[in-house]
């Protein structure tokens, strides 16, 4: 399709309890990114892939956050002991090109992660 | 570090009342400043890519410009509809690895 599905659209977790968001690129994008955001407006880079492999990974908090693209998979984004400040909006955006082109990042409409 | 500075932060125009966003920029040489719009609970939506000062791009009654500091987004004749936040990124020709670097965002609302 011609839309970056993210899925769920809002997912509750109580603190420490893991997390699981789900991104489709559009079909034949190679380049998908991830990022947070917080409060108003701030947006955090997080990782980002050319088809199943890390092509940027330094924004991410490692130590409970990761990341994956598998072949015929959505990407998924896991966070292992969920904390309160991960409550956030967590958008996925893919593209044909690394960086962005004409077309720029077609973003899609994000996962409401709230932590409890 | 890549920073981005937008003002102003709100701005309330009456439809037709034209006006300009303006984003502010450092950044490590830039490959490419982007705009989106991004309505409430929906994700970003693209505008425009600008590549080099003194470059320039319209959709509707959208025009963004681009100097070697800044960008403007100009708003000509407002409709309702053009209510949104509006976002500029900027993405960096060395050591971003293509990351876009956001501002905080220009929350418009046009009035009827």
């Amino acid at each position: 399709g011609e839309e970056v599905a993210q899925t769920p659209k809002h997912l509750v977790r109580g603190e420490g309890q893991k997390a699981k968001l789900y991104c489709a690129p559009i079909k034949g994008h190679s380049y998908v990114f991830w990022y947070q955001q917080v409060l108003k407006n701030e947006f955090k880079f997080l990782i980002s892939f050319q088809n199943e492999n890390v092509f940027d990974e330094t924004g991410m908090p490692k130590e409970r956050f990761s990341a994956k693209c598998l072949p015929n998979s959505p990407c998924s984004l896991e966070i292992q002991a969920t904390k309160l400040e991960d409550s956030a909006v967590y958008f996925c955006a893919s593209s044909q090109s690394r960086t962005g082109g004409e077309s720029g990042y077609t973003f899609g409409s994000g996962t409401r992660l709230t932590v409890v | 570090e890549d920073q981005v500075t937008q003002s102003p932060e709100a701005l309330r125009l009456q439809e037709g009342e034209s006006s300009s966003l303006n984003c502010s920029y450092t950044v490590s040489g830039l490959r490419g400043l982007f705009w989106y719009r991004q309505d409430p609970g929906k994700g970003p939506e693209f505008l425009f890519t600008l590549y080099s000062a003194g470059e320039e791009k319209e959709k509707e009654r959208l025009k963004a410009t681009l100097t070697k500091k800044e960008s403007f987004l100009h708003i000509t004749a407002p409709k309702p509809e053009d209510s949104a936040t509006y976002l500029c990124a900027v993405q960096a020709e060395i050591g971003g690895n293509n990351r876009l670097a956001f501002g905080k965002g220009n929350q418009v609302v046009v009035i009827p």
